[in-house]
């Protein structure tokens, strides 16, 4: 089964900008279209948008238009968020997710998440 | 409307049942899929398509459905059952996801 394996933990100020990488295991990473997945300090888990890993088109979810980029490069098997103009809101684990159509869309693989915390 | 209710807790010793519920109108028309968060790990897919469950799942997980309440029941609760389950839908639009609040499992 495909694995997906984030990036590490991020310090950044509010401002900057970061991105965080998803590397899938296998090359069927065109498979697996790649969602995005918040949790901040206490709360629960909040769908950001996704990516279809085949076109490179990306769906994003209200709320994160505009700071947030989905991309991806298949030659590497690799997805990435980039959040811009960092706000200390944006501070939580960041989890990519792939989902499969033999379980009906249910995000079947995570990545291990990536922390990011934005403070000055 | 389009959100996804849960309690924010469960308690049960082990060996008990826990049953934790999902609510939301827009689960007449869309599967549920639930999963479990432990601190510090990323989330595990425990049940999908309201009934359906991982080969890797223990089978002390199952799902039900019925109207606009879904409903994961874990029997003979373990201690490592002790998480954070939520569950997860598409919206009526299919157009996006929705997440429920999330439910803590204490396994006293």
């Amino acid at each position: 089964q495909v694995q997906l394996i984030q990036s590490g933990s991020e310090l950044r100020n509010p401002g900057a900008s970061v991105r965080v990488s998803c590397k899938a295991s296998e090359y069927t990473f065109t498979n697996y279209p790649i969602n995005w997945v918040r949790q901040a300090p206490g709360q629960g888990l909040e769908w950001m948008g996704w990516l279809n890993t085949k076109t490179g088109d990306p769906t994003y979810a209200q709320g994160f238009v505009g700071r947030f980029v989905f991309s991806s490069d298949a030659s590497v098997t690799s997805a990435y968020l980039e959040i811009n103009d960092l706000k200390p809101e944006d501070t939580a684990i960041y989890y990519c997710a792939g989902a499969a159509l033999a379980t009906g869309g249910a995000f079947e693989v995570w990545g291990q998440g990536t922390m990011l915390t934005v403070s000055s | 409307s389009d959100d996804l209710t849960q309690p924010p807790s469960v308690s049960v010793s082990p060996g008990q049942t826990a049953r934790i519920t999902c609510s939301g109108d827009v689960l007449t028309k869309q599967y549920v899929y639930w999963y479990q968060k432990k601190s510090g790990q990323a989330p595990v897919l425990v049940m999908y398509k309201d009934t359906e469950r991982p080969s890797e799942i223990p089978d002390r997980f199952s799902g039900s459905s019925s109207g606009t309440t879904v409903t994961l029941t874990i029997s003979g609760v373990q201690t490592e059952d002790e998480a954070d389950y939520f569950c997860q839908s598409p919206d009526s639009s299919m157009n996006s996801v929705l997440f429920g609040g999330g439910t803590r499992l204490s396994v006293l």
